[in-house]
C-alpha cells in the first residue's frame, strides 16, 4: 500500500510551453501532497505544500503564477510549469500524506518526473 | 527551521565491507528523522525512520540508524554492504508541519 504515482516520467518541451504534471496516490486518500525539485547532483527542494480543496502554500523564493499547483481531490494534485524555460529543466518529485489515526503522518513519494525544456 | 548536514558528499566502500553515514539535524523540539535512497533517474525510497521510543532504529535492506539526542545525530549502518547498495543517500528531518528538511546526499559507490 501507499503508493504514489507520477505522469509522465519525463517530458521535453519547447521553451515557452506550459507543461502538467500529475502526481497520484493510488490506494490512499492523501491530505496533503508535496512538490520538490531536485537538480542533477543535488538535494530535494520543497517547493509548495498542496492541500486538498485550498490553495497551495508556496516555499520563499518559488513562483506560485509560475508553478501552479492544484490539488482538486484527495488523490491527484497537479504542478504546471507555465512558460517553461531552460532553467525550469529539473528532476521534480511530489510526495503525499496519508493520514492514519494515532501516528504521525509519513509521506510517500513518488517516482519523479525529468522535465526538460530546449 | 530545521536543517541538516550530510558531512560526506561521497563515500567509496568494498563490497562485504561496513558502511556508515553521518548525519547532524538541528531542529529546537524532538525531531522525526528519515533515511531515504534514491537510484539515479528514480524517486526516493525510505530506508527508516525515527520518531520516538527505541533511539536504534531497523530498517529494510539489512539498514540501521542510531538516534543520539545528545549529538544531534542520525547515523545510518550497514554491517556489510552489497554491490546493489551503491546509491544516493539522504536524510532528512522533519517538523510538526510535517514538512521534510533534507542533507545534501551522500553518494555511495560500491567497489567489487
Amino acid at each position: 500500500g501507499a503508493v504514489v504515482s507520477q505522469h509522465p516520467s519525463w517530458v521535453i518541451c519547447k521553451s515557452g510551453t506550459s507543461v502538467k504534471i500529475e502526481c497520484r496516490s493510488l490506494d490512499f486518500q492523501a491530505t496533503t501532497m508535496f512538490w520538490y525539485r531536485q537538480f542533477p547532483k543535488q538535494s530535494l527542494m520543497l517547493m509548495a505544500t498542496s492541500n486538498e480543496g485550498s490553495k497551495a502554500t508556496y516555499e520563499q523564493g518559488v513562483e506560485k503564477d509560475k508553478f501552479l499547483i492544484n490539488h482538486a481531490s484527495l488523490t491527484l494534485s497537479t504542478l504546471t510549469v507555465t512558460s517553461a524555460h531552460p532553467e525550469d529543466s529539473s528532476f521534480y518529485i511530489c510526495s503525499a500524506t496519508r493520514r492514519v489515526a494515532g501516528m504521525r503522518n509519513e509521506q510517500f513519494f513518488g517516482p519523479g518526473t525529468r522535465l526538460t525544456v530546449l | 527551521a530545521q536543517s541538516v548536514t550530510q558531512p560526506d558528499i561521497h563515500i567509496t566502500v568494498s563490497e562485504g565491507a561496513s558502511l556508515e553515514l553521518r548525519c547532524n539535524y538541528s531542529y529546537g523540539a524532538t525531531p522525526y528523522l528519515f533515511w531515504y535512497v534514491q537510484s539515479p533517474g528514480q524517486g526516493l525510497q525510505l530506508l527508516l525512520k525515527y520518531f520516538s521510543g527505541d533511539t536504534l532504529v531497523q530498517g529494510i535492506k539489512g539498514f540501521e540508524a542510531e538516534f543520539k539526542r545528545s549529538q544531534s545525530s542520525f547515523n545510518l549502518r550497514k554491517p556489510s554492504v552489497h554491490w546493489s547498495d551503491a546509491a544516493e543517500y539522504f536524510c532528512a528531518v522533519g517538523a510538526g508541519d510535517y514538512k521534510l528538511s533534507f542533507g545534501a546526499g551522500t553518494t555511495v559507490t560500491v567497489r567489487a
